[in-house]
Formats: C-alpha cells, sequence, structure tokens
C-alpha cells in the first residue's frame, strides 16, 4: 500500500521553464511534507519542507503549494537550470509515540533540465 | 567534515555470504536510520535507532540485524545475502526535537551487489 502517490515519474524541461511535482497522500495525520533532492551517487538531502497549515511555501525558486482538503501538494521549480537534474522525492511524516520521524517516500521523479 | 559517512561505499559479493555496512554521524543526533532504495529508486525505511535503542523495525527479513554501539554509529549486518538484496543502502541521522518535523540528514549510500 503506497500512501504517498508521486508523479510524474520522469520530467523533462526546457531551461528557463517551470518543473512541477505532485504529490498525493491518503493518510490524514500526516502534518509535515518535506521534499528531499537527490543527485546521482548521492543521499537525498531537504530541499524545502511544508506543514498543512500553510498552504504555500517559497524558498528561492522553489515552492510548495499545498491543498489539505484534496490531500495533495506539489513541487514548483521556477526558472530551471540544469543543474536542478535530479531525482525529486516528496515525503510525509507525522507525529507518534516513538522518537525519530518516519518517513514516507513517494516514488521519486527524476527532472531533467535541458540547456 | 562528512556530516554522515557510510562504509563501504560498494559491496560486490557471491549469494549467501554475510555481510557489514558501517554507519557513522559526527552531528550529535539522537537518532539513526537506514533505508534502502531499490533500482526503481523507491526509498524505503527498515530501521531506526534512538539512542541506540531500537525504534522502527519495518517488515524486513531477520537476515538484515542492526546495531547500534553507541548513539552515533549504527551498523548493518545481512546474513545469507540473496540477489534480491541488491540495493543502495542509505544510512540517515536526525536530531529528536520531539516533532514529525526533524531533518534527515542522508549518507552517500552503499551500493551492493550481490552475485
Amino acid at each position: 500500500q503506497q500512501q504517498v502517490k508521486q508523479s510524474p515519474q520522469s520530467l523533462i524541461v526546457q531551461k528557463g521553464g517551470i518543473s512541477i511535482i505532485n504529490c498525493a497522500y491518503e493518510n490524514t495525520a500526516f502534518d509535515y511534507f518535506p521534499w528531499y533532492q537527490q543527485f546521482p551517487g548521492k543521499g537525498p538531502a531537504l530541499l524545502i519542507a511544508i506543514r498543512p497549515d500553510v498552504s504555500e511555501k517559497k524558498e528561492g525558486r522553489f515552492t510548495i503549494s499545498f491543498n489539505k482538503s484534496a490531500k495533495q501538494f506539489s513541487l514548483h521549480i521556477m526558472d530551471s537550470q540544469p543543474g536542478d537534474s535530479a531525482t525529486y522525492f516528496c515525503a510525509a511524516s507525522m507525529e507518534g509515540e516513538t522518537s525519530g520521524s518516519r518517513l514516507t517516500f513517494g516514488e521519486g521523479t527524476q527532472l531533467t533540465v535541458n540547456p | 567534515d562528512t556530516a554522515v559517512s557510510q562504509t563501504p561505499k560498494y559491496l560486490v559479493t557471491q549469494m549467501g555470504n554475510d555481510k557489514s555496512i558501517k554507519c557513522e554521524q559526527n552531528l550529535g543526533h539522537d537518532t539513526m536510520y537506514w533505508y534502502k532504495q531499490d533500482s526503481k529508486k523507491f526509498l524505503k525505511i527498515m530501521f531506526s535507532y534512538n539512542n541506540k535503542e531500537l525504534i522502527i523495525n519495518e517488515t524486513v527479513p531477520n537476515r538484515f540485524s542492526p546495531k547500534s554501539p553507541d548513539k552515533a554509529h549504527l551498523n548493518l549486518h545481512i546474513n545469507s545475502l540473496e540477489l534480491g538484496d541488491s540495493a543502495v543502502y542509505f544510512c540517515a541521522s536526525s536530531q529528536d526535537i520531539g516533532t514529525s518535523q526533524e531533518t534527515q540528514y542522508f549518507g552517500p549510500g552503499t551500493r551492493l551487489l550481490v552475485l
């Protein structure tokens, strides 16, 4: 059972264009939604994150849009650059009785930005 | 300074062998994790430890046994390796802040190939 569904699986964008990656979740107990960026041969790294009490969060060229009623959130990369080419993972976590956070990842999106 | 380090980076071995992967973090974090990334890049949590105590143990075969000698180290021992164990294994760590918003810092990964 995949609790966080991500699309598209791959995305090709021209330099300067907008990249949009979408995610949908099922569990309404999720209360934190980070996006991780992974370059080839490297581990994932936190890019940007949002809580469900806000509808949008922007950091530089990266914006998360969040729709709580639809249980969907998306990552927008403005003015996409070749250096943004990587795999992007949405994720979700919830507070629980145990220590540490349990991240549930989406399937990942391979983004290629052509020069 | 490497925050989360793993050894070895590559591991090629025969079916049936036993192998270990080591992980160390110098961030002073309380919680450490093991993730498996399959050939389709899907990331799934395997285990997490908080201050040397096992917190999360997902449905993982008993052949996988994590060991945490201290809170800066979390090793993964795999017995009787199978072809399906071939994957990239990531170690991660986070500071226990008591909420779901902990940022997880990933290591560079260990690429395991079972022949």
